[in-house]
């Protein structure tokens, strides 16, 4: 099966700093990656779909320029939490995508970041 | 907008036995996938099935199974000989057809335990 790494898996940073998650593909050229957010005991809530090469796509409610996101490669998409605050603690989660329509999508082990 | 439904937030079933997690989704596309994904306590999102709408087989795999109602916009999992091990929250997701990649829309979960 298809394998996407995360990397850190936990980070704890101060208020006011900035904070950079990576999300690889490490045995396909994933074109689209796409980023959620699980609050404790909930569901995954979109935050962005980020296609390789082009300015990502942000959901309603989710600010493009607290939450920047890289696509640069085929295998490389990362997600930078400028200026984290507390309500920013949460735990993120990526996931990558084929080129193939309709392709299921393969989810990295997440990230769980905490501001203090 | 596509939304989906998971009507039971938690469930329990005995070892060896079925169980059976419920979904129904609204939608007005016609080409479009289904899908249960599992969520361990180590969060890593696990494929579980995969259905495409316009199969109208059930999709299976080993243990476990899925009831495809299209008209009734329905999608359960069954899970047979239930082990310890599929103790773990189970979203059902909804992506529909595109030219290009689509994000998931996730139902709420339901919180499978299975008791020894």
């Amino acid at each position: 099966g298809a394998v996407v790494s995360q990397h850190p898996s936990r980070v704890i940073c101060k208020s006011g700093t900035s904070v950079k998650i990576e999300c690889r593909s490490l045995d396909f050229q994933a074109t689209t990656m796409f980023w959620y957010r699980q609050f404790p005991k909930q569901s995954l809530m979109l935050m962005a779909t980020s296609n390789e090469g082009s300015k990502a796509t942000y959901e309603q409610g989710v600010e493009k320029d607290k939450f920047l996101i890289n696509h640069a490669s085929l295998t490389l998409s990362t997600l930078t939490v400028t200026s984290a605050h507390p309500e920013d603690s949460s735990f993120y989660i990526c996931s990558a995508t084929r080129t193939s329509p309709g392709d299921t999508q393969y989810f990295g082990p997440g990230t769980r970041l905490t501001v203090l | 907008a596509q939304t989906v439904t998971q009507s039971q937030p938690e469930m329990s079933v005995q070892e060896a036995e079925t169980v059976t997690l419920s979904c129904t989704y609204d939608t007005s596309e016609n080409n479009y996938y289904l899908f249960w994904y599992k969520q361990p306590p180590s969060r890593q999102m696990i494929l579980v099935i995969r259905q495409e709408a316009y199969k109208q087989q059930n999709a299976t795999e080993n243990r476990f199974s899925v009831n495809f109602q299209k008209a009734a916009k329905s999608f359960s999992l069954k899970i047979s000989d239930s082990q310890l091990g599929d103790t773990a929250m189970y979203f059902c997701a909804f992506m529909r057809h595109s030219s290009g990649n689509t994000p998931l829309v996730f139902g709420k979960g339901t919180r499978l335990s299975v008791i020894a």
